[in-house]
């Protein structure tokens, strides 16, 4: 079975600095899509980085960078020069190659202080 | 327009009564899923349309109808509420099954059943 872990519930740092969050997954196939998404206050779901299992270079969009480990099976989420309008609900989710379902990690909330 | 439109925003139901959520995309994309959202919890998948095929999860098949009369809309229906439907439900819309693309999300809808 098919399965997203985040075992941060929350985490807090210092505006413009740089945070790590973890997810690691379960997964028999050799070939899947990992992504990471930011909920906001509003509820909205917005799509943020991807990363191909079959790619070794770790994806990088703006500020938001992944550090995949697939012996581990692990990819993380890396966000640095953080902003307070980086404070939202980020998820972990995994989709198998020719499959339709995507499946969710529970989430961290983080939190961006002045 | 990468806009998916979910109605309404907030719904009130009645406990035994129906439900229907809408959901609208014209990115014509050929995929569209419905997920559940409870606080603290992961984005649940309830059902997904490819196509014109329906495909609905074990676990909650009895529960939710869907129907999607044209590429452009999907429903999600609920027959009978009760207290454990209330939740946020997402609709979300995709290109191709099981590829890279990522989910694109509606801003939700809120259900809580009286």
């Amino acid at each position: 079975a098919q399965k997203v872990t985040q075992t941060q519930t929350s985490i807090s740092v210092v505006e413009k600095t740089t945070v790590t969050m973890d997810c690691v997954y379960e997964t028999r196939d050799s070939s899947y899509f990992l992504f990471w998404y930011k909920q906001t206050a509003s509820g909205e779901i917005v799509f943020l980085i991807r990363q191909d299992s079959y790619k070794k270079e770790n994806a990088t969009v703006g500020h938001y960078s992944l550090n995949f480990q697939k012996p581990k099976s692990s990819i993380g989420l890396i966000i640095t020069a953080t902003q307070i309008e980086d404070s939202a609900v980020y998820f972990c989710a995994m989709r198998r190659y020719n499959q339709g379902k995507l499946i969710f990690g529970q989430g961290t909330k983080l939190s961006i202080k002045p | 327009d990468t806009t998916v439109k979910q109605n309404p925003r907030y719904k009130l139901a009645r406990v035994g009564k129906p439900v229907n959520l809408i959901c609208s995309q014209t990115m014509n994309h050929d995929t569209m899923y419905w997920y559940q959202k409870k606080p603290n919890q992961a984005p649940k998948l309830l059902l997904f349309y490819y196509d014109k095929i329906l495909n609905r999860e074990a676990d909650t098949f009895e529960k939710f109808q869907s129907s999607r009369p044209n590429n452009s809309f999907c429903s999600l229906y609920i027959g009978s509420a009760g207290l454990e439907y209330s939740a946020m439900y997402l609709c979300a819309s995709s290109v191709g099954l099981g590829s890279a693309e990522t989910l694109y999300f509606g801003s939700g809808t809120r259900l809580t059943v009286l």
